[in-house]
C-alpha cells in the first residue's frame, strides 16, 4: 500500500514566521505535488517535482517555496507566512512519468495551518 | 483550456437513497476522468477513474461513465449509505500531462440515517 505521510495534521504560526511542511512517500514515486485546498475553490496546484531537485511551478506559486533534495520527501516552504495562507495543504505523489494520463495520485491526511 | 465542473453542495440525502453527483469537464484530446473522495479529517482518496470515452468506473457502490458526447462524468450509487458522508471531487488529467491533474470544486454530501 502506499503511503504518504505528513509531519503535522495541525499548525498555528503568527504572521511572518517561515514555516516548513514535510511530506515523505515510501513507495519509490518520482513525481510529488503540494496542494492547497479551500472551501468552494477546489484544489490548487502550489508546486510539484518530477525528480530530485527539479520543481516546477503550479498555479499558485507566489509566497512558496519548495525543497526535494531526497526522492522520498517533498517540503513546502513559506517564507514568511501570512494570513491568506491559512488553508489545508495536501501533498500527493504518483507513480507513473509525467506524461501518462491514466494514473492515480496518492494523498497525504492534510496539513491545517492557521496563520495568526 | 482544461477545466471541470461539479454540482454545488452540499447534498443531503437520507439513507438509501439514489444518488447522483453531476460533472462536466472541458478538454482538449483524451483526458482521463477520476472521482476522489476525501473523508472527514482524511486527504484525498481515489474512488474511481475512466481512461477512455464509454468506460464505466466503479467501486463501492459507485459508477461513473466516461461520455465524450456530453463531457460528462456523473457519479451515481443506488442506495447511500451513512459512511458515504464525505466530499467528492471530479477531476481530470490532460493526454499525456498526469502532472496536471485538475479538480473540480468538490461536492459536499450527508447522508441522515
Amino acid at each position: 500500500d502506499v503511503k504518504v505521510t505528513q509531519s503535522s495534521r495541525y499548525l498555528v504560526k503568527r504572521t511572518g514566521e517561515k514555516v516548513f511542511l514535510e511530506c515523505v512517500q515510501d513507495m519509490d514515486h518520482e513525481n510529488m505535488f503540494w496542494y492547497r485546498q479551500d472551501p468552494g475553490l477546489g484544489l490548487r496546484l502550489i508546486y510539484f517535482s518530477y525528480d530530485v531537485k527539479m520543481k516546477e511551478k503550479g498555479d499558485i506559486p507566489e509566497g512558496y517555496s519548495v525543497s526535494r533534495e531526497k526522492k522520498e520527501r517533498f517540503s513546502l516552504i513559506l517564507e514568511s507566512a501570512s494570513t491568506n495562507q491559512t488553508s489545508m495543504y495536501l501533498c500527493a505523489s504518483i507513480a507513473a512519468g509525467i506524461f501518462d494520463n491514466q494514473e492515480t495520485q496518492y494523498f497525504g491526511p492534510g496539513t491545517r495551518l492557521l496563520v495568526l | 483550456g482544461n477545466s471541470v465542473t461539479q454540482m454545488e453542495g452540499p447534498v443531503t440525502l437520507s439513507e438509501e437513497a439514489f444518488l447522483t453527483i453531476n460533472c462536466t469537464y472541458t478538454a482538449t484530446g483524451y483526458p482521463s476522468l477520476f472521482w476522489y473522495v476525501q473523508y472527514p479529517g482524511e486527504g484525498l482518496q481515489l474512488l474511481l477513474k475512466a481512461t477512455k470515452a464509454d468506460d464505466k468506473g466503479s467501486n463501492k457502490g459507485f459508477e461513473a461513465t466516461y461520455r465524450k458526447e456530453t463531457t460528462s462524468f456523473h457519479l451515481e450509487k443506488g442506495s447511500v449509505q451513512v459512511s458515504d458522508s464525505a466530499v467528492y471531487f471530479c477531476a481530470l488529467t490532460p493526454y499525456s500531462s498526469a502532472s496536471k491533474i485538475i479538480f473540480g470544486s468538490g461536492t459536499r454530501l450527508s447522508i441522515r440515517p
